[in-house]
């Protein structure tokens, strides 16, 4: 199975900052087709996961510009911009290059 | 506007089975896989398995290939999760997520909490 690390654990974030999590990846996720398959998920407190980013860098829809992606075959970063109060909750990185489709364990984003 | 309503909270007692629905609205499940996802109280997310609607094709995580049981019902836009020989360790909130091209979980359901108790 495809093991991904996230780090850190927990960031504390002043608003207005920036925010980085990082994820690891136990194998490439470049896939045959040329798709990095990395994907990005924010789970707000009581809430539902919701997608932010799609194939390492791109924004899925209605989620702000604050949010970028980047990475390469196995280490990844995700990175927030001018920190907001809705941008708290937890991030998980997760794939999908194979089965069982697996995530990271997630990283929690909080507000000084 | 896709939707994914899932059915109300369940309290199971050990060694019975619960089965959970989630009902797609906006979006026809014959075009797409819908996955199942939990998430125990206080950790991560943890994939379960999918199902191909159009054919039923199933893929399972290895721990909950005799744990869950993944069917859907075209006619009603409909997937559903059994989960059997219930245990406390099966106590969770579980999710359904609906693929696209884009994503494997582009559309989540509210999610449903499965108690288990005696």
């Amino acid at each position: 199975d495809i093991v991904l690390t996230q780090a850190p654990l927990s960031v504390s974030v002043t608003p207005g900052e920036s925010a980085s999590i990082s994820c690891r990846s136990s194998k490439s996720l470049l896939s045959s087709k040329g798709i990095t398959s990395l994907y990005w998920y924010l789970q707000r407190p009581g809430k539902s996961p919701q997608l932010l980013i799609y194939q390492m860098s791109n924004l899925a829809s209605g989620v702000p510009d604050r949010f970028s992606s980047s990475g390469s075959e196995t280490d990844f970063t995700l990175k927030i911009s001018k920190v907001e109060t809705e941008d708290v909750g937890v991030y998980y990185c997760g794939h999908r290059l194979e089965y069982p489709l697996t995530f990271g364990s997630g990283t929690k984003l909080e507000i000084k | 506007e896709v939707q994914l309503q899932q059915s109300g909270a369940e309290l199971g007692k050990p060694g019975t089975s619960v089965k959970l629905s989630c009902k797609v609205s906006g979006y026809n499940i014959r075009s797409t896989y819908m996955h199942w996802v939990n998430q125990r109280p206080g950790k991560g997310l943890e994939w379960i398995g999918r199902i191909d609607p159009a054919n039923g094709n199933t893929i399972y995580a290895e721990k909950f290939k005799s744990k869950a049981t993944l069917t859907a019902d075209t006619s009603s836009n409909t997937a559903y999760m059994q989960l059997s020989q219930l245990k406390s360790d099966d106590t969770a909130i579980y999710f359904c997520a609906m693929a696209t091209m884009m994503a494997p979980f582009d559309y989540w359901g509210q999610g449903v909490m499965v108690t288990v108790s005696s």
